[in-house]
C-alpha cells in the first residue's frame, strides 16, 4: 500500500533556532514529492517541489532533500521564525491518480 | 497566493438547512479534487472530477453532492448534514488526474463548515 510517514509528530522550537522535518514514503511509482505548509484553519500552500531527479532544493529559509534510494526526504528550517508555527505536510504523487498525504508535522516556534 | 477561490469562508447551518460550497479556479486545470479536513489531520479525498466528469467518489455519504458545471467551477451541495460533518472543506486542482510527471495539487483557502 501507497504510504507517507512524517516525523515527528509535533515539534517545539525556540525562535531562531534551525530543524528538520522528515518524510518517509512507499509510493510507487514515484513521480514528486512536494512539501505544504499549513496554517492552522488554511489551506495548504506549496513551499518547494521534488522530482526524482533532484536532491536538493531551497526556498528561502526552506531547504528540501529527497533520496530516492531510499525514498526519505527532509524539509530544514533556518533561523526559525513565529510565523513559522503551522502544520508541514509532505505529499508524494505517484504519477497515476493518487496524491498520497503524509500525516504532517506540527511545529511550534516560541519566542 | 492560492489560485484557488472557495466562498464561503465561514458557513454555519442546520441540520435540515440545503447550503453549497463553491470553488473557482482559472489554471486551466482539467482535474478538481474536494477534501474533508479534520483538526490536526491530513485532508481526507472526498472526490475528484476529471474533464468536468467525477472519476473518484471515496465512498461519500449521499448528503455531499458534488457538481461540475465547467472546467473552471466546482461545487460541493450540501443537505441533512450532521454535526459530524462540521470540518474544513478544501478545494484543489490539478493539471491533470492521470499521468504526468510534474502533476501538482494546488490548495484553496478553505471553507469552515460548522453544523449545529
Amino acid at each position: 500500500k501507497n504510504q507517507v510517514e512524517q516525523s515527528p509528530q509535533s515539534l517545539i522550537i525556540l525562535e531562531g533556532k534551525n530543524c528538520t522535518l522528515q518524510c518517509n514514503y512507499t509510493v510507487s511509482p514515484f513521480s514528486n514529492l512536494r512539501w505544504y505548509k499549513q496554517d492552522t484553519g488554511r489551506g495548504p500552500v506549496s513551499l518547494t517541489i521534488m522530482t526524482f531527479s533532484e536532491n536538493t532544493k531551497s526556498n528561502g529559509r526552506y531547504t528540501a532533500t529527497l533520496d530516492a534510494d531510499t525514498k526519505q526526504s527532509s524539509l530544514h528550517i533556518t533561523a526559525s521564525q513565529l510565523s513559522d508555527s503551522a502544520s508541514y505536510i509532505c505529499v508524494v504523487w505517484d504519477y497515476g491518480q493518487n496524491f498520497v498525504f503524509g500525516p504532517g508535522t506540527r511545529l511550534s516556534v516560541l519566542p | 497566493d492560492t489560485e484557488v477561490t472557495q466562498t464561503p469562508k465561514h458557513l454555519v447551518m442546520g441540520m435540515t438547512n440545503k447550503k453549497s460550497l463553491k470553488c473557482e479556479q482559472h489554471m486551466g486545470h482539467r482535474a478538481m479534487y474536494w477534501y474533508k479536513q479534520k483538526a490536526k489531520k491530513p485532508p481526507e479525498l472526498m472526490f475528484v472530477y476529471s474533464y468536468e466528469k467525477l472519476s473518484i467518489n471515496e465512498s461519500v455519504p449521499s448528503r455531499f453532492s458534488p457538481e461540475c458545471p465547467n472546467s473552471s467551477l466546482l461545487n460541493l451541495h450540501l443537505h441533512a448534514l450532521q454535526p459530524e460533518d462540521s470540518a474544513l472543506y478544501l478545494c484543489a486542482s490539478s493539471q491533470v488526474s492521470g499521468p504526468l510527471a510534474g502533476n501538482t495539487i494546488y490548495f484553496g483557502e478553505g471553507s469552515w463548515l460548522t453544523v449545529v
